[in-house]
């Protein structure tokens, strides 16, 4: 069973500073997600990660994805209160299923 | 463009009775999915349309759960009867059907309350 471990699960920062959410995932395969998740909104893709090395960048937000080390993370840089959401590291079964896996959500607070 | 659309947005209803919720992907994606979350646990995938064929149902979790995608566009999932468990958020999320990401678009979600 796919498993999807995202650390931590709550994070409360202050504005201006720097912190990394880091995601786990027990399988082999490509294809990383991030998503965000507004209360009471629909879940919305950030970045889409499909292979070793791969990085992306938004904004404040950088992905990364390391497949051999089954790793991905999410690197806030000078967080503003525009970011307080949950984040969701998603993955996805590899070899021809699409049916994604979510880590529990990393719960994002900035304060001023 | 429209993005996916979930009716209703909440529901209350009570130990045996039925519900159904519906999910209107975006036009033109051939995929249709269907993921809950109970409370305290993780978004749990429960089926995957690709038209209006089931591709994988394997996350549904038991007969009282009847998902339908009549030609190939919005999709229903009936709770038949409905138990105390169900109670949850219901989100629904489509994607296109060719190459590319497979990157899915999600619903709102329904906010189920079985009482």
């Amino acid at each position: 069973e796919l498993k999807v471990e995202q650390n931590p699960l709550f994070l409360s920062m202050q504005e201006g500073k720097n912190y990394t959410i880091y995601c786990n995932y027990s399988t082999t395969s490509d294809r990383l997600y991030w998503y965000r998740q507004d209360p009471g909104k629909s879940l919305e893709s950030l970045f889409v990660l499909l292979s070793n090395g791969a990085v992306k960048q938004e904004g404040r937000l950088m992905a990364s994805l390391d497949t051999k080390a089954r790793l991905s993370t999410l690197h806030i840089t000078a967080a503003v209160h525009d970011l307080s959401a949950t984040y969701f590291c998603i993955k996805d079964s590899g070899a021809g299923s699409y049916q994604l896996t979510f880590g529990k959500g990393t719960k994002l607070s900035v304060i001023p | 463009e429209a993005g996916v659309t979930q009716f209703p947005s909440h529901s209350v209803i009570e130990k045996g009775q039925t519900v159904t919720l519906r999910c209107d992907p975006i036009s033109g994606h051939d995929n249709l999915y269907w993921y809950r979350r109970v409370m305290g646990k993780e978004i749990k995938f429960l089926l995957h349309f690709v038209k209006e064929s089931k591709q994988d149902e394997s996350g549904m979790p038991n007969n009282r759960f009847l998902a339908e995608r009549t030609g190939g566009t919005y999709s229903t999932l009936k709770v038949q009867p409905a138990e105390l468990e169900d109670s949850g958020v219901y989100f629904c999320a489509s994607s296109q059907g060719w190459g590319g990401s497979h990157e899915q678009y999600f619903g709102p979600g329904t906010r189920l309350t079985v009482t």
